[in-house]
Formats: C-alpha cells, structure tokens, sequence
C-alpha cells in the first residue's frame, strides 16, 4: 500500500541552527501539507501546497518556516533558525483530492531544540 | 475561524463495551468531518468521514453522527477490542481544496480487558 515517508525521524538540534524535514507524498497525490504535534497537544495545522506553491498558511507558519518541493518527488519543511518552542513533531501529509479526499499522514519527524 | 472542541479527554471502557467521543465546531461553513486514530510513535490515520449533507455513516463497528444545527458530531465505537486502544481525532474542513484540516483535542481511548 502506498505511503508517505519522511526522514529523519528523529532530530535533535541547538537552538538558532537550521533544519530541514524531509518527506515523500504519495506518487499521484495533488495536495501536500505539514502539521505539528506538540507533546501531549492536538495536531495543529502548519501549510498546505498546491500546484507549485503555497495554497494557506497558519500564524504558526512565520518567516522561520519555508517549504519546497524541488524535484517532484520530495517535499520539505525548513526552519531557519530554530526556538526551543519548535520542539514538537511534525507530520508531513498527502492527498489526491485536497481535504475532500482522505489525507495520507506519514509518521513523522521529532524535532528536538536544545 | 474554526475551532473544534473535543471530550473527554480520556475514556475508559471495559472491552466489548461502546465507546463514544463527541465534537464540537465553530464554523457554520465547515462540511467535511474525519475522525483520525493515531497509534502510539505513528501518524493519525483516517478510520471514517462524514459529509454535511449526511447525518450518520456506519462502517461495522464504527459510526459517526453529525448535527448540523447544533454544529455537533459524534463517534461511535461498538463491541470495543484491545486494538482500539489508541488516540482519536475529529477534525473538521471546508470543501475547498487544500483547504486546512482542524482537529480536536484528542481522546485517549483505553480498553480495559
């Protein structure tokens, strides 16, 4: 069965470094997102893109955070420099048909900010 | 914008007993509600949707319920087992593509064997 993969799953990185969170959506998939988990909290809603660019954001998505998808096949997820408080695991997710069709949620990535 | 309200928290039942989680949202626009489980270390995995224009929808021992006056929708888990042991999610969306998906708070579902 298909799946969303994303690498690493866990990092742990200092305070004010980049990171780069890595996923692969399913082959066909349209629509592409990036959720947050913090521990013990709800999963929370980061971006959404589409055809090349950014469909919305959230507040939580300031100029810390980018997104790309280079090559077709990858789709990232970059904070340029990272605060104690991005701590928290992000999800990366795919759908065929945007949030009308089911989204496929990989199983994340654990970013831990020393 | 939407906000969606989830309890309890935590439930337990006693395996093959009914588990019920209800929800509730803000935004009169939203029709579209998945229910998401999410398994200890993985990522929420959908188990059953419903639409606005449906008021219940039942996959074997699953069913949601929605409310669209009262803006609330509800899961209902039947004949529980050991393996729905897990977190569950509501969310809920407006049809609009890539629009974003809110989710609840969660609830821990324990079954008690």
């Amino acid at each position: 069965e298909p799946e969303v993969t994303q690498t690493p799953s866990h990092q742990v990185t200092q305070m004010g470094q980049e990171v780069i969170l890595r996923c692969v959506p399913i082959s066909n998939h349209l629509y592409f997102y990036w959720y947050r988990q913090i521990l013990g909290q709800k999963v929370e809603f980061l971006v959404s893109f589409y055809n090349n660019e950014i469909s919305e954001k959230s507040e939580i998505f300031d100029d810390q955070f980018s997104v790309e998808r280079p090559d077709g096949s990858n789709f990232t997820l970059k904070i340029r420099s990272t605060k104690l408080e991005d701590s928290a695991m992000y999800f990366c997710a795919s759908s065929l048909n945007g949030v009308t069709g089911e989204l496929f949620f990989g199983e994340g990535s654990r970013l831990t900010v020393l | 914008g939407e906000n969606v309200e989830q309890h309890p928290s935590t439930l337990s039942v006693q395996e093959g007993d009914s588990a019920v989680i209800k929800c509730t949202y803000s935004d009169s626009a939203s029709n579209y509600f998945p229910w998401y489980k999410q398994e200890l270390g993985k990522g929420p995995q959908l188990i059953i949707d419903i639409r606005s224009n449906v008021g219940e929808k039942k996959d074997q021992r699953i069913a949601v319920t929605l409310n669209k006056t009262a803006k609330h929708f509800s899961l209902h888990i039947t004949e529980t087992q050991p393996e729905d042991s897990a977190v569950y999610f509501c969310a809920a969306s407006k049809s609009s593509s890539a629009s974003k998906i809110i989710f609840g708070s969660g609830t821990r579902l324990s079954i008690r064997p």
